[in-house]
């Protein structure tokens, strides 16, 4: 089974400040996804990452995924209150995802 | 607008009733997925279907009675839940077995009463 680490659980930062998220596990994966959700919503993806070093950017998010692919990053660079929200990166096993608890962001104004 | 629509967005139910969410997607998606979501719990998969085929039940209770009479249709059938039950269910859809992501609904909010 393959065991992804998410951290930290919460976040609470001042906008514009920057933050980084971590997704660790011990297993390679073939593939890492990032989702948002925002209450009372479902989760939206954010980006698929595939490759081994691969670096990904989405307006101010940069998501990264490490050289041996069992690890992964997503970087907030100047937050703003509309980063709020569940960060989550999912374990993908054949043909559905398992989500853990994510990382809880609050980003006041 | 994501691509997953789901019916109704608020539910309250007795005990006692039955009723069923609804799912849709016409996004091309060859498989379909059922969530629950608890106040601060991880999303817990119920279901999985491919080509209208379910190929995994996560050990759900028979209270809850899947459907998918298409490849853009999804149901669940709600009988004689239980309060705990309540909880935000969420539909998702995937092409390639979701290798590069899932498209969610925004989810019905059961209360169960």
């Amino acid at each position: 089974t393959q065991l992804l680490e998410q951290s930290p659980q919460f976040l609470s930062i001042q906008e514009g400040e920057n933050l980084t998220v971590y997704c660790n596990s011990s297993s390679v994966f073939s593939s890492l996804q990032w989702y948002r959700q925002e209450p009372g919503e479902g989760p939206v993806l954010l980006v698929t990452v595939v490759t081994g070093g691969e670096v990904k950017k989405l307006k101010r998010l940069t998501f990264q995924f490490g050289d041996a692919r069992k690890d992964s990053s997503l970087h907030i660079t100047a937050a703003q209150p509309g980063d709020t929200g569940l960060y989550l990166c999912p374990r993908y096993n054949t043909d559905k995802l398992i989500f853990g608890t994510g990382t809880r962001l609050q980003v006041f104004p | 607008e994501t691509g997953v629509t789901q019916t109704p967005r608020h539910l309250v139910m007795g005990m006692t009733n039955k009723k069923s969410l609804k799912c849709e997607q016409h996004l091309g998606h060859n498989a379909m997925y059922w969530y629950k979501q608890s106040a601060k719990k991880p999303l817990e998969l119920m279901f999985v279907y491919n080509f209208k085929e379910q190929t995994e039940n996560n050990s759900v209770p028979s209270r809850f009675s899947p459907e998918c009479p298409n490849s853009s249709h999804l149901f669940l059938h709600l009988h004689t839940l239980q309060p705990e039950d309540s909880a935000l269910y969420l539909c998702a859809s995937s092409q390639f077995a979701g290798y590069y992501g899932y498209t969610f609904g925004s989810g019905t909010r059961l209360t169960v009463v």
